[in-house]
C-alpha cells in the first residue's frame, strides 16, 4: 500500500463546476499538507498549504484536512478552462521529506 | 526577477555517459532539493541540502551525486550507475527546512 493514494483521473468537468480532488494517506504522523498545480511539462506550483485539521480558503480554492480519517481535499469553485492541469497532493512530518501523490489530471471544458 | 532556473529544458545523452543538470536560485534560500518525476508515480526525493557544503540522500539517491559549493547552486549528476535515468527532474528551494518549497521548471532527460 502506498503511503499516499491519489486517483490519477482524468477528471472532466464543465466550466463553472465545483471540483473536488482528494488524497488519502496512511501515516498518522504527517503534519504538513500541500496542494501543487502542475501544467504539462512545467514545474509544480504551490497552491495551498495547511498544517492542522479543518478548512483553509484562498480565493476559489479551499483545502480541507481530516486527520482522523487521514483524508485531504482540494475544492475548486467556479472552475475555469485555465484550471486544467494535474493537481498533486504532498504531505509529510517535515518539509524536507515530503511524500507526493501521483497527481490527478483535471480537464475543464468551456 | 527572482526564481529557480533549471537548464537545459531538454537533455539527450547516450547510455553510459554521466550528465550534469543545473539548478540555480536567486531567492537567497538555504534549502535546495532534487526530485524525479515518472509517469504514474509521485515525485521522489533524490537529494536535499539544508546549507552550503552539506547534503543528504533522499529516497532514491543511488546512481546520483550532488554538490553544494555555493548557496545559489545545487547541480545534480546522473551517473552511468543509474539504471533508469530517463525522467523529468525537478529542482526546488525553500527559505529553510521548515518552509514549503518552490519548484523550477524542470529538465527532461532522455537517455538513448
Amino acid at each position: 500500500q502506498k503511503e499516499v493514494e491519489q486517483d490519477p483521473g482524468p477528471l472532466s468537468v464543465p466550466e463553472g463546476a465545483i471540483v473536488s480532488l482528494n488524497c488519502t494517506y496512511s501515516n498518522s504522523a504527517f503534519q504538513y499538507f500541500m496542494w501543487y498545480r502542475q501544467y504539462s511539462r512545467k514545474g509544480p506550483e504551490l497552491l495551498m498549504y495547511t498544517y492542522s485539521s479543518g478548512n483553509k480558503e484562498d480565493g476559489r480554492f479551499t483545502a480541507q484536512v481530516d486527520k482522523s480519517s487521514k483524508y485531504i481535499s482540494l475544492f475548486i469553485r467556479d472552475s475555469q478552462p485555465s484550471d486544467s492541469a494535474t493537481y498533486l497532493c504532498a504531505m509529510g512530518t517535515g518539509f524536507q521529506k515530503l511524500v507526493f501523490g501521483t497527481g490527478t489530471r483535471l480537464l475543464v471544458s468551456p | 526577477d527572482g526564481g529557480i532556473t533549471q537548464s537545459p529544458k531538454y537533455l539527450f545523452r547516450k547510455e553510459g555517459q554521466n550528465v550534469t543538470l543545473s539548478c540555480e536560485q536567486n531567492l537567497n534560500h538555504d534549502a535546495m532539493y532534487w526530485y524525479r518525476q515518472d509517469p504514474g508515480q509521485g515525485l521522489r526525493l533524490i537529494y536535499y541540502s539544508q546549507i552550503v557544503n552539506d547534503f543528504q540522500k533522499g529516497d532514491i539517491a543511488e546512481g546520483y551525486s550532488v554538490s553544494r559549493e555555493k548557496k545559489e547552486s545545487f547541480p545534480l549528476t546522473v551517473t552511468s550507475a543509474q539504471k533508469n535515468p530517463t525522467a523529468f527532474y525537478l529542482c526546488a528551494s525553500s527559505p529553510d527546512r521548515n518552509t514549503e518549497a518552490f519548484f523550477g521548471q524542470g529538465t527532461r532527460l532522455t537517455v538513448v
